[in-house]
């Protein structure tokens, strides 16, 4: 069974912080890894594709290692707007669906 | 920016009554999909469409669920007759081809009475 596990959180930080998150997945042949966030009743947003090079765009990080089946998102200097739930989405060899994880919510405050 | 819509934002139907969600995928897009999201559950795939034939679908999508395309622009998903445990947000995404980041429209909430 092809599953993608997350922490659920809630991660509570303060602004200014930087926070990670992991997700791990159950099957090696894997293609393909995103980050999405999504707001609260909105519909997940594309943040990041995640590459085996692991990849930066602006303040976030994502980490690919295929040996230990986990992907990372790093996010520098936590803004107000951070705040979100993180889903961790992986597409499967052979598939076109996406598979997501539950999602790890973030709470930045003031 | 091209975006997903997706109408009716918010539907509410009775038990056994059948209901249409519809789509419009970005235009130069070429896989269509349909998501649902059970409130507070995670994000579930449910088919996925390519050249005007389903090309993947998961157990979810009974034969209570069908697709179509109708014309040029939109992507429908029926539900024949509605079951309670249907109520969820209906998300549609396209993709420019298989296998490539996938852009989700604002989704339709079902409600099911």
């Amino acid at each position: 069974r092809k599953e993608v596990e997350q922490d659920p959180g809630p991660f509570n930080v303060p602004e200014g912080a930087t926070v990670a998150f992991n997700c791990t997945y159950s099957n090696s042949a894997s293609q393909s890894f995103f980050w999405y966030r999504q707001d609260c009743r909105k519909e997940p947003k594309l943040l990041m594709s995640v590459y085996s090079s692991g990849n930066e765009d602006g303040r976030f990080t994502a980490q690919l290692n295929r040996a230990s089946q986990y992907i990372s998102l790093l996010i520098r200097d936590s803004k107000l707007s951070d705040s979100a739930t993180y889903l961790c989405v992986v597409r499967w060899t052979g598939f076109q669906k996406l598979v997501f994880g539950t999602g790890t919510r973030l709470l930045v405050s003031p | 920016e091209p975006e997903v819509t997706q109408t009716p934002s918010h539907q509410v139907t009775q038990m056994g009554q059948e209901v249409i969600l519809r789509c419009v995928p970005i235009s130069n897009h070429l896989y269509f999909y349909w998501y649902r999201q059970i409130l507070g559950q995670k994000v579930e795939f449910l088919v996925s469409f390519y050249n005007n034939e389903i090309s993947e679908k998961s157990e979810i999508f009974d034969d209570q669920f069908s697709v179509e395309r109708p014309d040029g622009s939109n992507f429908t998903l029926k539900i024949r007759s509605t079951k309670l445990e249907d109520s969820a947000m209906y998300f549609c995404a396209s993709s420019s081809h298989g296998g490539v980041e996938q852009f989700f429209g604002p989704g339709t909430r079902l409600t099911v009475l």
